[in-house]
């Protein structure tokens, strides 16, 4: 069936880099795309969303980009800190009244000091 | 503003035993509610979800149960746990017509 998933399971980067997260997906008719941020034990937390009429929207200090063409979804964190280390969920709508989410299997991003 | 509380936070509980988790919305009304599971390491497996009271929808076959009582209130249940029930359990709400859903802090449940 088509899903979401991940280029990249893990992500190591330096305190004060860019991070970039990608995500492909294979549903050409999902018009709504989500990123969740995951701390060790809690539950996912809400980040940035977009929709497929837009190509790139940002909020604060992260940016997420959305390539219809190729199916591919990403989210850029500026100025990476330690507590950006998490893992790191998109999610697309499949569509309908009842609004669910398909998940992707998540990225582990370590922040180095 | 909207939370979304779970209880309890973690749970042991042995094979065979019965199961019931709690998740309740405050400051809204007639929420979407999602239960998830996750098994370590790895994403998010929806195993029912509700459009209003009464009305469940469940994603997998399996050992579980959901009820909405109440309209803020989502409950999953099992008679008999399975040691292949242990695992993150994850509410989530979302407003009505829209996709954004909130999660809440989950259960962390150990079948043993």
């Amino acid at each position: 069936g088509e899903s979401v998933g991940l280029h990249l399971p893990t992500l190591s980067v330096q305190e004060g880099d860019n991070s970039i997260i990608n995500c492909a997906y294979s549903n050409s008719a999902s018009d709504y795309f989500i990123w969740y941020k995951q701390e060790s034990g809690k539950g996912p937390q809400f980040i940035i969303d977009i929709r497929s009429n837009m190509d790139k929207r940002q909020g604060q200090r992260v940016t997420v980009l959305l390539n219809k063409t190729v199916k591919h979804l990403s989210l850029q964190i500026a100025a990476t800190q330690p507590g950006d280390s998490a893992v790191y969920f998109c999610a697309e709508n499949e569509g309908g009244s009842n609004y669910k989410l398909t998940f992707g299997k998540g990225t582990l991003l370590t922040v180095n000091p | 503003s909207q939370t979304i509380h779970q209880w309890p936070a973690t749970l042991v509980q042995p094979v065979g035993s019965p199961l019931s988790l709690e998740c309740t919305v405050e400051g809204t009304s007639n929420p979407n509610l999602y239960w998830y599971r996750q098994a370590a390491g790895r994403g998010l497996q929806l195993l029912f979800y509700s459009v209003g009271i009464g009305q469940i929808s469940s994603e997998v076959p399996q050992n579980l149960s959901a009820s909405r009582p109440q309209d803020r209130q989502f409950i999953l249940s099992s008679k008999k746990l399975l040691l292949s029930d242990s695992g993150f359990y994850l509410c989530a709400w979302s407003p009505k017509d829209r996709e954004t859903q909130y999660f809440g802090p989950g259960t962390r449940l150990l079948v043993l």
